[in-house]
């Protein structure tokens, strides 16, 4: 089946900008989107682009997408102990009628002083 | 707008059990997904329910099923449990179309004894 990899750990500084890589292998992704889950809560939906999208740009996120190398990624400008989470990257394309994520495994970012 | 919310969010389970759990999505959000949480598997999709149809399934067994309700609210059941069913249960909710960006819930965490 499709697949999507993240590297599993982040360590950054607090005031750092942080990246977080996505590789994804389905070349009908429609949609990509970056979660993020804190200890014992569900997912929060961050930033999601669309695959005719290079670069979109939210606050302090800014998220790059490669569609011939199937890479995304997310940066996070001056990050903060308070965005140490797991981040999922996921991609969607049509199944059925309706569009079904597949998430990667997610990548702990751990922000220190 | 409330978000999605889950009934129980903690649950205790003997093996051979069977046990219900349950979403409300978003008000106006009418499919709803289901997708399992561990260490181990990562999330994995279950099935998704629009217009009380079961529109998608993932790999799981039969063991696993759900049903959704006329107010889109919805349910999923897991019978003779086993201790690898423990896991957090997260529910998801979308706007039928052309994205269909999920909105999950806080989980509902199972644990089998």
């Amino acid at each position: 089946g499709e697949d999507v990899e993240q590297s599993l750990f982040l360590s950054v500084r607090e005031g750092d900008s942080s990246v977080i890589n996505c590789t994804y292998t389905d070349s009908s992704s429609t949609y990509l989107y970056w979660y993020k889950q804190e200890p014992g809560a569900g997912l929060q939906l961050l930033t999601y682009i669309f695959s005719n999208m290079d670069m979109k740009q939210d606050q302090r996120l800014t998220v790059l997408l490669n569609k011939k190398d199937k890479h995304l990624s997310l940066r996070i400008a001056d990050t903060q102990t308070g965005d140490s989470a797991i981040y999922f990257c996921a991609e969607t394309s049509p199944l059925g009628g309706s569009y079904i994520p597949t998430f990667g495994r997610g990548t702990s970012l751990i922000v220190h002083p | 707008k409330a978000g999605v919310t889950q009934t129980p969010r903690y649950l205790i389970k003997t093996r051979g059990q069977q046990v219900t759990l349950s979403c409300s999505p978003i008000s106006g959000h009418r499919s709803v997904s289901w997708y399992q949480q561990t260490p181990g598997q990562g999330l994995q999709f279950l099935f998704e329910y629009f217009s009380e149809t079961q529109r998608n399934k993932g790999n799981f067994p039969g063991r696993f099923s759900g049903r959704q309700f006329s107010n889109s609210r919805s349910e999923m059941n897991v019978s003779t449990l086993e201790l690898g069913d423990s896991a957090l249960y997260l529910c998801a909710s979308s706007l039928p179309g052309s994205q269909e960006t999920q909105y999950f819930g806080p989980g509902t965490r199972l644990l089998v004894l």
